[in-house]
């Protein structure tokens, strides 16, 4: 079956690290996108990409980045990991295109903790 | 900007009670709008779909609907049961296809 996936599960490192996310999808998916999610603000967009090559800041990207080489992986890297990202990180995907019906579907989450 | 807002924020109830989630949205020109289950440590399930074009949407005991033109939708849980205690969450699509989401209601049903 189709799924997305997500590792790792659980992570903590310590300020000032570089921390890479891995997102991988095999429905065949067009966009994929990066959310973070924390009490008391929800799920907030990140980055998020449209097909291979293309990438896009969300409402709260500064501090990451992600790139798109293939159709099934958007990893997220965090370049210098600061406290104020300890969140829960989703990542999701959709066939793409203007389709009304478009549904997102969404992975396990990563916990990150940085200390 | 768009704004999605969940009414109430956390509902306690008896198992078998009818129940009602309320979601609004301050701009209306939007592709569909989609309800999320998320249980406690895990990830989002998507519940149901509905396009701009449809008034409502109905799996098993749930059945979400749609008013555009007020920025309203409702989920609507039928007979309750213990099972269904989670957080939901409703999310609003525009033509980018990104999702913004409501801030969810935590439901919790007891025995």
């Amino acid at each position: 079956d189709a799924e997305i996936t997500q590792s790792p599960r659980h992570k903590i490192t310590e300020t000032g690290r570089q921390v890479t996310l891995a997102c991988h999808q095999t429905w065949n998916h067009n966009n994929m996108f990066w959310y973070r999610q924390d009490l008391g603000h929800g799920l907030r967009l990140i980055h998020y990409s449209y097909g291979v090559h293309d990438t896009n800041k969300g409402e709260v990207s500064d501090g990451y980045s992600v790139s798109r080489s293939n159709t099934e992986d958007l990893p997220l890297t965090l370049e210098s990991a600061a406290s104020s990202q300890t969140s829960v990180y989703f990542c999701a995907s959709s066939v793409g295109g203007r389709l009304s019906y478009n549904e997102q579907f969404f992975g396990p989450g990563t916990r990150l903790t940085v200390l | 900007k768009q704004e999605v807002t969940q009414i109430p924020a956390a509902l306690s109830v008896p198992e078998g009670e009818n129940l009602v989630l309320n979601c609004s949205f301050t701009d209306s020109a939007i592709y569909n709008l989609q309800w999320f289950r998320q249980d406690p440590g895990k990830g989002l399930t998507s519940l149901l779909l509905i396009q701009s074009s449809q008034r409502e949407q109905t799996s098993g005991r749930l059945n979400a609907s749609l008013d555009k033109s007020s920025g309203r939708s409702t989920l609507y849980i039928a007979a309750s049961q213990p099972g269904d205690s989670a957080t939901y969450l409703c999310a609003v699509r525009h033509n980018t296809d990104k999702l913004i989401f409501g801030t969810g209601t935590r439901l919790q049903v007891f025995p």
